[in-house]
């Protein structure tokens, strides 16, 4: 099955510093890869997403790009903020009849410093 | 819009009760995923409905766990017998009906599930 690696697990930056976090799948099959925010307490929230026929999207300070070919895929934050701090978990997902259950990776912890 | 709703929010059971996990989907979904999240942990997929369906199990434990999602009511993550491994949050997520393979899961607030 599905196996979605995440790095790195927590990640210190300065506030307006940008912020990086990678992550890897095993199943050339996926065509999903959603990106969610948690805060402490609270639900898993999408921040944005990329299809597998898209090499790279973007909304304001955030960007996702895709390499199908190495099976990775990476969250960018640019110009980080004190509210940015959470953890972020990636997750990939075969979507289309009876699949379409997201694998999430471990998370990273994200901690902008002000 | 409201959002996925769960009740309730934080659940204390003793080993052996049972555990009952309401999920109310965003209005028109009729998707609904159920996941569990240990402790410093990511989220772990466990069964994937529509209305009055089980399309996928795959991640429910075969036993003392069941779900539903009848075609009225909200969905029911139901857990028997209780141990202290099942403590955890559990979170729902609902996706829209749609002709289109892919779509976004927007997740609930969890039930924190804690079982002295």
């Amino acid at each position: 099955g599905e196996n979605v690696e995440q790095h790195p697990s927590t990640l210190s930056v300065q506030e307006g510093d940008s912020a990086v976090i990678k992550c890897t799948y095993s199943d050339s099959a996926s065509n999903y890869f959603p990106w969610y925010k948690q805060e402490l307490g609270k639900g898993p929230q999408l921040i944005i997403d990329i299809r597998s026929n898209v090499g790279e999207k973007k909304d304001q300070r955030i960007a996702v790009t895709l390499n199908k070919t190495a099976k990775h895929f990476s969250l960018h934050i640019t110009e980080t903020q004190p509210e940015d701090s959470a953890v972020y978990f990636c997750a990939a997902s075969i979507s289309g009849g009876s699949q379409g259950n997201l694998i999430f990776g471990k998370g990273t912890k994200l901690s902008v410093k002000p | 819009n409201a959002g996925v709703m769960q009740n309730p929010r934080h659940l204390v059971r003793r080993r052996g009760q049972e555990a009952r996990l309401r999920c109310s989907p965003v209005k028109g979904h009729s998707h609904v995923y159920w996941y569990r999240q240990l402790p410093e942990e990511g989220l772990k997929f466990m069964v994937y409905l529509q209305k009055e369906n089980i399309i996928d199990e795959s991640g429910m434990p075969k036993e003392r766990f069941s779900a539903e999602f009848p075609k009225e009511g909200p969905s029911i993550l139901r857990i028997q017998q209780v141990v202290r491994g099942d403590s955890a949050a559990y979170f729902c997520a609902s996706s829209p009906p749609s002709l289109r393979a892919i779509q976004t899961q927007y997740f609930g607030p969890g039930t924190r599930l804690l079982v002295l």
